[in-house]
């Protein structure tokens, strides 16, 4: 049992929108920046957003992050087929003091 | 720019402990502003958050680890180095090395390597 919720699957068509939603409290996301990865098929995890809602270089706006009280969003516009991943959210813990990380969310691009 | 590698056994005795070595490339360990960690992930699950050090030496554990993990670095070979002492079947995962902003955020990172326990 994560920390963090996720759902755990989420789909749409391609070049629609989807949202992924990662809950926690005010002890992990209440109290820190949250950063999302993106983890394609058979691949390392990879940064898609840093502290809420900024990209690194190289990631596409489609990728949108944004932080409300003890919940984050990682929004993907313009879904492709190469979107199909695992997504995860994560921040830090000051009550367990750990790093922890949502169960991740396998996103289906029909 | 700066990029990660694992290196290691891939096959563990129960019982025995697991090393496994980050080697950077690409920019220095001790450039500051950067904490070095281990992450894994068990077959087919989540990401799980191991540890991180700093160039300087100072550690954080994951508190359910705590009690097994000792993380070091060399800061010399650009290199930083995972113990995990009586390990179990329990501890089979992809186990990932990745260079950590501050403590905000893990980016980039090595392309992970399978330890798996077994006799």
């Amino acid at each position: 049992q994560s920390v963090l919720t996720q759902p755990p699957s989420v789909s749409a068509a391609p070049g629609q929108k989807v949202t992924i939603s990662c809950s926690g409290s005010s002890s992990n996301i209440g109290n820190d920046y949250v950063s999302w990865y993106q983890q394609l098929p058979g691949t390392a995890p990879k940064l898609l957003i840093y502290e809420n809602n900024k990209r690194p270089s190289g990631i596409p706006d489609r990728f949108s992050g944004s932080k409300s009280g003890t919940s984050a969003t990682l929004g993907i516009t313009g879904l492709q087929t190469g979107d199909e991943a695992d997504y995860y959210c994560g921040t830090w813990d000051s009550s367990l003091s750990a790093w922890v990380f949502g169960g991740g969310t396998k996103l289906t691009v029909l | 720019q700066v990029q990660l590698q694992e290196s290691g056994p891939g096959l563990v005795k129960p019982s025995q402990t697991l090393s496994l070595t980050c080697t950077v490339s690409g920019g220095s360990i001790s450039s500051g502003g950067y904490y070095w960690s281990w992450i894994r992930q068990h077959p087919g699950k989540g990401l799980e958050w191991i540890g991180y050090i700093y160039y300087s030496g100072s550690t954080y554990y994951n508190p359910s680890l705590k009690s097994r993990v000792t993380i070091s670095v060399d800061t010399s070979k650009d290199q930083f180095f995972l113990k995990l002492s009586s390990v179990s079947a329990a501890d089979t995962a992809v186990y990932y090395c990745a260079r950590v902003f501050g403590t905000n955020w893990f980016n980039p990172w090595g392309q992970g390597t399978l330890v798996t326990v077994s006799s």
